[in-house]
């Protein structure tokens, strides 16, 4: 699976727009992005996944440039609750021998949302 | 749905003990897995399961066996704990194609190893 690279920590004003950035340089062609985020000490949270298109759900939107090199997690309105860290990963679809399935995470972004 | 269910929250053993982390699911997952999360470290795998019956190492899995007998339930016993082995453990279980869609992870179980 692609190495991926974020910040270490952002920090976000209450009511504002949150994006954070991923690098992914090495992504192949068959590699999706996936986010998730592990707020302190629970287990981590499920947000979004995608391959080329844009995606947006509920919680989040994901922007994937072009040449898919890096990509953006935008949550729109950030709140108190949305401090966390944040995975970006980049992970091969998976066969049906599961072996392509894991996710591996690396140390992610620290978002902190203030008032 | 209880989602996934993992028991003791913590657990303190001495070097050398044995135990066994319990992990449920009652989605009718296919896919679970086991993770470490060391302080200030990501998640790393350990073990996973494709199905009842059928599991595979991850890339942590020394010193760490698992089962699947069932496809609601997923433990992971440690056999001879270590000082190293002090961690958070979560486990996670996965719909479609092997774990492919979004994972849920349960709330984990603190081990400390003295």
């Amino acid at each position: 699976d692609a190495k991926t690279t974020q910040p270490t920590s952002m920090d976000c004003a209450e009511g504002r727009a949150a994006n954070l950035p991923c690098n992914h340089s090495t992504i192949s062609g068959n590699e999706y992005v996936y986010w998730y985020r592990q707020i302190h000490s629970q287990g981590p949270q499920y947000i979004i996944h995608g391959l080329k298109n844009n995606e947006t759900n509920e919680m989040a939107s994901l922007i994937i440039t072009e040449d898919r090199k890096s990509s953006t997690l935008i949550l729109p309105h950030a709140t108190l609750r949305d401090t966390a860290v944040y995975y970006c990963i980049v992970r091969v679809a998976p066969s049906r021998t599961g072996t392509a399935s894991k996710l591996t995470f690396g140390t992610g972004t620290r978002l902190q949302v203030t008032l | 749905n209880a989602g996934v269910t993992q028991t003791p929250k913590f657990q303190v053993l001495k070097t050398g003990q044995s135990m066994t982390l319990q992990c449920a699911q009652d989605m009718n997952h296919e896919y679970m897995s086991w993770y470490r999360q060391d302080p200030g470290m990501g998640l790393r795998l350990i073990h996973y399961s494709v199905g009842a019956g059928i599991t595979d190492q991850g890339e942590v899995p020394n010193g760490y066996n698992v089962s699947r007998s069932t496809t609601e339930d997923f433990p992971l016993r440690l056999l001879s704990a270590a000082p190293s082995q002090t961690s958070v453990y979560f486990c996670a279980s996965g719909a479609g194609l092997p774990g492919f869609y979004e994972q849920y992870f349960g709330p984990g179980t603190r081990l400390t190893v003295t």
